[in-house]
């Protein structure tokens, strides 16, 4: 079966100009993660869903960042006016969601930004 | 202080020898810890975890690690390393207060010289 997958692989924008990073879960994975992975910061949480609702949005690096997921299955996660302190790899992972945290998260092969 | 703590951020190590990754966690996370392991432009992939019972967690690929509540560690193992082992391993553990996601560890970069 498939495996998360997010595309772009690769964006270049300019700084202040809004992007748009997608992710598509497992099949059947109700629980879906967006991670950060940058040089200076290591790997950072940013939001968790279950279903369609964002129980945990403390990791939010500031409210130009924001994610949606509807149907639950594909998320969005959108980034306003970028700096270029959001360059980094932007990774996604799902989960089944069963309702214990310990479930195995698995991880797509990530977004790299770059914030000209 | 930093939640999970990786010391190391690189180790070489020659092919055939055994290596050891150290990795300790603070109070401030869960006792739910995990390693994860990156090759070059792929991404994260389970190694193993820790979530209860028998300190010793054996995963893929040969590793194991090895759970110590008294020394807040959860060092991971090889006992014979090969090339194909030359990876970027991050240790995390899930964030504490019940919240979800994970926290991770800086990364170690494993080194594999022939």
């Amino acid at each position: 079966g498939a495996g998360v997958s997010q595309s772009p692989s690769n964006k270049v924008t300019e700084k202040g100009k809004d992007v748009e990073l997608r992710c598509d879960p497992i099949s059947g994975h109700t629980a879906l993660y967006w991670y950060r992975q940058s040089l200076g910061q290591g790997l950072e949480f940013l939001i968790y869903f279950q279903g369609n609702s964002a129980p945990d949005k403390s990791g939010l690096p500031s409210d130009r960042f924001s994610a949606e997921r509807t149907g639950g299955s594909v998320s969005t996660l959108t980034i306003q006016r970028t700096q270029q302190e959001d360059s980094a790899v932007y990774l996604c992972a799902s989960s089944l969601g069963t309702g214990s945290h310990t479930d195995t998260q698995y991880f797509g092969p990530g977004t790299r930004l770059t914030v000209l | 202080a930093q939640s999970v703590t990786q010391l190391d951020s690189q180790v070489p190590v020659f092919e055939e020898a055994p290596v050891e990754l150290r990795c300790n966690y603070s109070s401030s996370v869960s006792v739910y810890l995990f390693w994860y392991v990156q090759y070059p432009n792929q991404g994260l992939q389970l190694l193993l975890k820790y979530l209860s019972g028998s300190t010793l967690v054996k995963g893929i690929n040969g590793f194991e690690a090895e759970f110590n509540k008294s020394q807040t560690s959860f060092h991971l193992r090889k006992p014979s390393v090969h090339i194909s082992d030359t990876a970027e391993y991050f240790c995390a553990a899930l964030r504490g207060g019940g919240a979800d996601g994970l926290t991770f560890g800086k990364g170690t970069h494993l080194i594999i010289q022939p």
